[in-house]
């Protein structure tokens, strides 16, 4: 079964310091979501992207954060200046559309110190 | 925007007996209901999805239910072993065209015991 990838699968980095975490969704799929999960709480939905641009954004996503699809398979989420409340598991997801679900990758651990 | 309440938080039964987790909801245009099984470290993995044009829909020994005038919905696990144990999430979004801005519950810990 196809499955959305991602890496790394933990990230450790400074206060302040740019981050980028990459995805690879599903082949055939066309809507690209970042969420994610701070330690024992639950999923947070960050941002959603379709068609090459941003169709819906939360509060979380602010200036800090950015999202790309650079070619054809990635997608990327940037956050410019880490804070030590950015530190959580971020999942990225995918869907085809209609009425097909939501697969979530496996997450990448991000530690601010 | 959208609000998911989720209970228990913590669910202990023994293998073989039923458990139920309930979620209520507070936008009433939310009309996609998926559940989630998390394992410690692990991807959230849809187990069950129903929409709001049916009331009940049951995938062997997992059900989920809705009842969109009281804007609540449903887990019903059946003969629990203890593979299920694990945070169970659900979530609510409007999925106008596939756009799945899910907003989830807080989770619920199913421990089932041998």
């Amino acid at each position: 079964e196809p499955e959305v990838t991602q890496t790394p699968s933990h990230q450790v980095t400074q206060m302040g310091q740019e981050v980028i975490l990459r995805c690879v969704p599903i082949s055939n799929h066309l809507y690209f979501y970042w969420y994610r999960q701070i330690l024992g709480q639950k999923v947070e939905f960050l941002v959603s992207f379709y068609n090459n641009e941003i169709s819906e954004k939360s509060e979380i996503f602010d200036d800090q954060f950015s999202v790309e699809r650079p070619d054809g398979s990635n997608f990327t989420l940037k956050i410019r200046s880490t804070k030590l409340e950015d530190s959580a598991m971020y999942f990225c997801a995918s869907s085809a559309g209609g009425s097909s679900p939501l697969h979530f990758g496996n997450g990448t651990r991000l530690t601010v110190t | 925007g959208e609000n998911v309440e989720q209970h228990p938080s913590t669910l202990s039964v023994q293998e073989g007996d039923s458990a139920v987790i309930k979620c209520t909801y507070s936008d009433s245009a939310s009309n996609y209901f998926p559940w989630y099984k998390q394992e410690l470290g692990k991807r959230p993995q849809l187990i069950i999805d129903i929409r709001s044009n049916v009331g009940e829909k049951k995938d062997q020994r997992i059900a989920v239910t809705l009842n969109k005038t009281a804007k609540h919905f449903s887990l019903h696990i059946t003969e629990t072993q203890p593979e299920d144990s694990a945070v169970y999430f659900c979530a609510a979004s409007r999925s106008g065209g596939s756009n799945y801005k899910l907003t989830f519950g807080k989770g619920t810990l199913l421990t089932v015991n041998p």
